[in-house]
């Protein structure tokens, strides 16, 4: 299993462009989701998703959108980015939506907004 | 909603040494409360973790204890090597709200030779 995998690793973008980051799970994983790392803050909630078809917004939403057609897929959607939006992104998944299950993370995109 | 705060912010130890790692939060319907750890450049990865029913839990050298009256949970690693020298994160989710988790600030860790 390739586990959890995200590309691009790195991107540049300048303000206003749109963009979209992927990320997929080979693991027929139910829960997936999407965090922010900037310096000193932790990762905190971007979007998240309980299956196929069903998304909702965590703690730090305004700015970005998601899809879940499939199981294996859940892309992260910049619409016109801005330089606010420059962090260190991760995706994540988990075999079920249950509070106490673990959850894996993807190796990270590098994201800067000029 | 839930907040964790996490203490020190970084923290230096001689090889050998123990290290300790505090957490904080404020919803006490948290349930589930995992540690990570990212080295530099790095993701996460998920070191140890503890759900609100146990009050201890124990991997080798690291160890993890949760006290629920005082909303406080911690980790500790013991007979620290270099290859711990990272960041540390603790996060905490609540059973009604799904796997959605919220992580401290992170403690970099560093262990010297």
């Amino acid at each position: 299993n390739a586990g959890v995998t995200q590309t691009p690793k790195f991107q540049v973008l300048k303000t206003g462009q749109s963009m979209t980051l992927q990320c997929a799970q080979d693991m027929n994983h139910e829960y997936m989701s999407w965090y922010r790392q900037d310096p000193g803050m932790g990762l905190r909630l971007i979007h998240y998703s309980v299956g196929a078809g069903i998304t909702d917004q965590g703690e730090v939403p305004n700015g970005y959108n998601v899809s879940r057609s499939t199981t294996e897929d859940f892309p992260l959607r910049l619409l016109s980015a801005a330089p606010s939006q420059t962090s260190v992104y991760f995706c994540a998944s988990s075999y079920s939506w249950d509070s106490s299950t673990k959850q894996y993370f993807g190796p990270g995109t590098r994201l800067t907004v000029t | 909603g839930e907040n964790v705060e996490q203490h020190p912010s970084t923290l230096s130890v001689q090889e050998g040494d123990s290290a300790v790692i505090k957490c904080t939060y404020s919803d006490s319907a948290s349930n589930y409360f995992p540690w990570y750890k990212q080295e530099l450049g790095k993701r996460p990865q998920l070191i140890i973790d503890i759900r609100s029913n146990v009050g201890e839990k124990k991997d080798q050298r690291i160890a993890v204890t949760l006290n629920k009256t005082a909303k406080h949970f911690s980790l500790h690693i013991t007979e620290t090597q270099p290859e711990d020298s990272a960041v540390y994160f603790c996060a905490a989710s609540i059973q009604e709200y799904g796997n959605k988790l919220v992580f401290g600030a992170g403690t970099i860790l560093r262990v010297k030779s």
